[in-house]
């Protein structure tokens, strides 16, 4: 089993502010994903990123694949009330299966 | 629009009353899951199909069962539901199986099962 550890798991911010959530395992992936998922809904895709190093944006979300493809972050610029969720990185290890993270639940205070 | 529907959304049924949730899609992709998740966890892999090849995954409970009769409709049974059964779950599908965005998955929005 691939774990994927997240971190923090609660995180709770006035808008405007900034966040970082920290995806970490001791396993390399052949790739990322990051979800998001709101209350009583299923997980939606955000990003996947692939290539050790990279950086994708996506308008104020910020994702990052470590070089040694082992680790990741999300990072967003004024968070708005629109953001809070449940932010699930999964990890796709060699058997081609997503291992989940524990998820990070980030709410935005108006 | 392509996408992936889960029936019904909310699902009550009694302790040991068989149960089935239904998930179809729309994206002609290859591969569907089934996923449970229980509050504020990430969503445990119950099993999935790649075409009609059916994979399980080696913890989960004899209790579930799959069917998927055609690309587009899959079925989730449970024969005996108990109380620890309670969960959300979730389907979800890729296009096929590899790394990148072969494997990125879509998912519906679940089904919320209470058993009573």
């Amino acid at each position: 089993t691939q774990l994927l550890e997240q971190s923090p798991q609660f995180l709770s911010i006035q808008e405007g502010e900034n966040l970082t959530v920290y995806c970490n395992s001791s396993s390399v992936f052949s790739s990322l994903q990051w979800y998001r998922q709101e209350p009583g809904e299923g997980p939606v895709l955000l990003v996947t990123v692939v290539t050790g190093g990279e950086v994708k944006k996506l308008k104020r979300l910020t994702f990052q694949f470590g070089d040694a493809r082992k680790d990741s972050s999300l990072h967003i610029t004024a968070a708005q009330p629109g953001d809070t969720g449940l932010y699930l990185c999964a990890g796709v290890g060699a058997n081609y299966k997503l291992s989940f993270g524990a998820g990070t639940t980030v709410t935005v205070r108006a | 629009d392509a996408m992936v529907i889960q029936n019904p959304r909310y699902q009550v049924t009694q302790f040991g009353k068989p149960v089935t949730l239904s998930c179809s899609q729309t994206l002609n992709h290859n591969v569907m899951y089934w996923y449970q998740q229980k509050s504020s966890q990430a969503p445990k892999l119950l099993f999935h199909y790649y075409d009609k090849d059916f994979n399980n995954e080696a913890d989960t409970p004899d209790n579930f069962q799959s069917r998927r009769p055609n690309t587009s409709f899959c079925f989730l049974d449970i024969r005996s539901p108990g109380l620890g059964d309670a969960a959300m779950y979730l389907c979800a599908t890729s296009r096929g199986v590899g790394r990148g965005k072969e494997v990125e998955q879509f998912f519906g929005p679940g089904t919320r099962l209470t058993v009573l």
